[in-house]
């Protein structure tokens, strides 16, 4: 069965400095996001993305978040200069083709970003 | 999109049935209900959805009343890996829309043996 993928399973990083987080979509998705999940809090949304564009962004998802889809496959965000409130889950996520308005939304695995 | 209410923790024994309830009463017609589930930290997983009819897939069913208040979801019997926090989310069914996920707290399901 397809799957999201998430790399690295774990990043720890200095404060200040630069993260890309990677995510591979289901190979046929069209529509990607990020949302991100501080330890003992809720699943919240950073970013959609279709179309080569972002289509809706949280509040949460300031000019130091980027996000791209550099090849077909790859799809990644972006942190700029890490803050310690930046260490968190992220989790990508894919959903399906064109038109379908009940496609589900598949989530990878996470990554564990750890700031210090 | 609508919000949802959850009790925030149940227990089931293992082998009996797990009915998690979902309140959803400002739901609107275009909207459906989906239901996720988090395993420790990992991945939210997609357990099941529907708009007005109930639905039973592999892993559970969803009841979903009537007046579409309110929803079930039903774990026919539960085993110890089914303890998790489950989601029920509202969505609206529309290719225009995002399709943006909100989460709530959840309810966490504790299966005992």
């Amino acid at each position: 069965e397809p799957e999201v993928t998430q790399t690295p399973s774990h990043q720890v990083t200095q404060m200040g400095q630069e993260v890309i987080l990677r995510c591979v979509p289901i190979s046929n998705h069209l529509y990607f996001y990020w949302y991100r999940q501080i330890l003992g809090q809720k699943v919240e949304f950073l970013v959609s993305f279709y179309n080569n564009e972002i289509s809706e962004k949280s509040e949460i998802f300031d000019d130091q978040f980027s996000v791209e889809r550099p090849d077909g496959s790859n799809f990644t965000l972006k942190i700029r200069s890490t803050k310690l409130e930046d260490s968190a889950m992220y989790f990508c996520a894919s959903r399906g083709r064109a038109g379908l308005v009940t496609d589900t939304q598949y989530f990878g695995p996470g990554t564990r970003l750890t700031v210090l | 999109d609508a919000k949802t209410t959850q009790p925030p923790s149940m227990d089931c024994a293992e082998g009996r049935a797990a009915n998690l309830p979902c309140n959803h009463s400002t739901i609107s017609g275009n909207e459906y209900v989906y239901w996720y589930r988090q395993i420790h930290s990992q991945g939210p997983q997609y357990i099941i959805h529907g708009l007005k009819n109930n639905e039973t897939n592999e892993m559970a069913s969803l009841i979903i009343t009537e007046d579409r208040k309110s929803s079930t979801l039903i774990l026919p019997h539960a085993t110890l890996r089914d303890t998790a926090v489950y989601y029920c989310i509202v969505r609206v069914g529309s290719s225009s829309n995002t399709g943006k996920l909100i989460f709530g707290q959840g309810t966490t399901l504790q299966v005992k043996p």
